[in-house]
């Protein structure tokens, strides 16, 4: 069954510093890749997302994200946090019909 | 626009009770679906459809109904409550099924 797997499940960092958050998914073929963010009591937002092309893609607020197809993985990566950034963030991947989501990171950020 | 909304945003039942959580969008979106999401478990998908008159099973289905009469109202129903199905749902939709547009939730706490 096709899955999305993030490793880290809670992540702090202190503010400034370097974030690389973990994702792998398990599918065959063409998959198109998500990163969405969830703020402490709000809904989802959309961070970032693959189709095709650049395997290096850029979102909002700093954040960019890495396709490796060899890997299976596409890591979100943002090179300064910042205190604001403390949410949940959750990796998806689309494919026929389905968008399906990891169990999420939680990352808090402390000044 | 409103985007998509949900009503209600907090829901008390008790065991056995049945409801229907509503979905609307006004973006003219074929495809919506219904995510649950509970702590360390991400979101998972209940119900999904690509259009008017067509809905398929997501990986939860059980415990919940689901129809789509027109594009803009996509409702999920519980027919017995179960504790289990204490969990915030989320609804969702996008234009050919990949960069989903989530709404605000509802939290339901089944007794």
């Amino acid at each position: 069954a096709q899955s999305v797997s993030q490793h880290n499940h809670h992540v702090i960092l202190s503010e400034a510093a370097s974030l690389e958050l973990g994702c792998n998914y398990s599918y065959g073929g063409t998959v198109n890749l998500f990163w969405y963010v969830q703020y402490p009591g709000q809904h989802l937002q959309l961070l970032l997302k693959y189709f095709s092309g650049d395997p290096l893609v850029k979102g909002i607020k700093g954040f960019e994200a890495e396709f490796i197809k060899s890997k299976f993985s596409f890591n979100l990566r943002k090179p300064s946090v910042q205190w604001s950034d403390t949410a949940e963030y959750f990796c998806a991947a689309h494919n026929t019909d389905k968008l399906i989501f990891g169990t999420g990171t939680r990352l808090q950020v402390f000044p | 626009n409103a985007g998509v909304t949900q009503t209600p945003k907090f829901q008390v039942l008790k065991t056995g009770q049945s409801m229907t959580l509503q979905c609307a969008q006004d973006m003219n979106h074929e495809y919506m679906s219904w995510y649950r999401q509970d702590p360390g478990m991400g979101l998972r998908l209940i119900h999904y459809s690509v259009g008017a008159g067509i809905t398929d099973q997501g990986e939860v289905p059980n415990g919940y109904n689901v129809s789509r009469s027109t594009t803009e109202d996509f409702p999920l129903r519980l027919l017995s409550a179960a504790p289990s199905q204490t969990s915030v749902y989320f609804c969702a939709s996008s234009y050919g099924g990949k960069t989903q547009y989530f709404g605000p939730g509802t939290r339901l706490l089944v007794l």
